[in-house]
């Protein structure tokens, strides 16, 4: 049973510039959330996506966007990178029902560092 | 809105000794619980939860968290701790679903676990 998976695990980039990372989440599992950590911090909830829609934000500016597709996967893209970006990018899924515990499953994470 | 405080930034403890980490939170009805364990560069994962009923819950390497409704508290104990267990732990508070369906996780700021021989 594969968990979380994301992509790419390491990156670099340059203020100004823009990223996107990717993330599948658990096999059966149909909601993602992303979070930042930056160093030396708890994770902070970006966004939440469910059937395709963004279904809670942090307190996060717009240059933070995301995306899922159909098979659950998910994408967050960051634009006008700024230093202060620099951090470890979380992706976590669970799954939305009644009967669920609504626990996190996180993935390794991807670490950005904006120069 | 929900928050979780965890006092203690930095704890060291001694191999074989007992562990307790500190968590408070906020919210205004009863949530669901959940203590996370990090390894350096690593993500998060699950130690243990709570829903409901007992409010001693046991959790995976030996941990165990006591809910205490009076408190506002979810402290993590480990009666003996082992070298291995050096990471940073976070406690996180989320709403019990069917509260419109989507859980969003609050997490604290952390507690990192030293463990010296």
């Amino acid at each position: 049973d594969a968990g979380v998976t994301q992509s790419p695990t390491h990156l670099i980039k340059t203020r100004g510039q823009q990223v996107t990372l990717r993330c599948s989440p658990k096999s059966g599992h149909d909601t993602v959330s992303w979070y930042q950590q930056a160093l030396g911090q708890g994770p902070q909830f970006i966004f939440q996506y469910y059937e395709e829609e963004e279904r809670q934000r942090g307190n996060f500016p717009d240059r933070f966007s995301g995306h899922q597709f159909p098979n659950y996967s998910s994408e967050l893209n960051v634009n006008a990178l700024l230093l202060g970006d620099s951090a470890l990018y979380l992706c976590a899924s669970s799954l939305v029902a009644l009967a669920s515990t609504g626990e996190l499953f996180f993935g390794e994470g991807s670490r950005l560092t904006v120069l | 809105a929900q928050s979780v405080t965890q006092p203690d930034i930095h704890i060291t403890v001694s191999e074989g000794a007992s562990l307790e980490l500190r968590c408070n939170y906020s919210y205004g009805a009863t949530p669901y619980l959940f203590w996370y364990v990090q390894s350096p560069g690593q993500g998060l994962q699950l130690l243990l939860k709570y829903f409901s009923g007992d409010t001693l819950v046991q959790g995976i390497k030996g941990f165990e968290a006591e809910f205490k409704r009076s408190q506002s508290s979810f402290n993590l104990r480990k009666p003996s701790v082992h070298w291995s267990d050096a990471a940073e732990y976070f406690c996180a508070v989320g709403p019990r679903l069917g509260s419109g369906g989507y859980q969003k996780v609050t997490f604290g700021t952390g507690t990192k676990l030293q463990v010296i021989p």
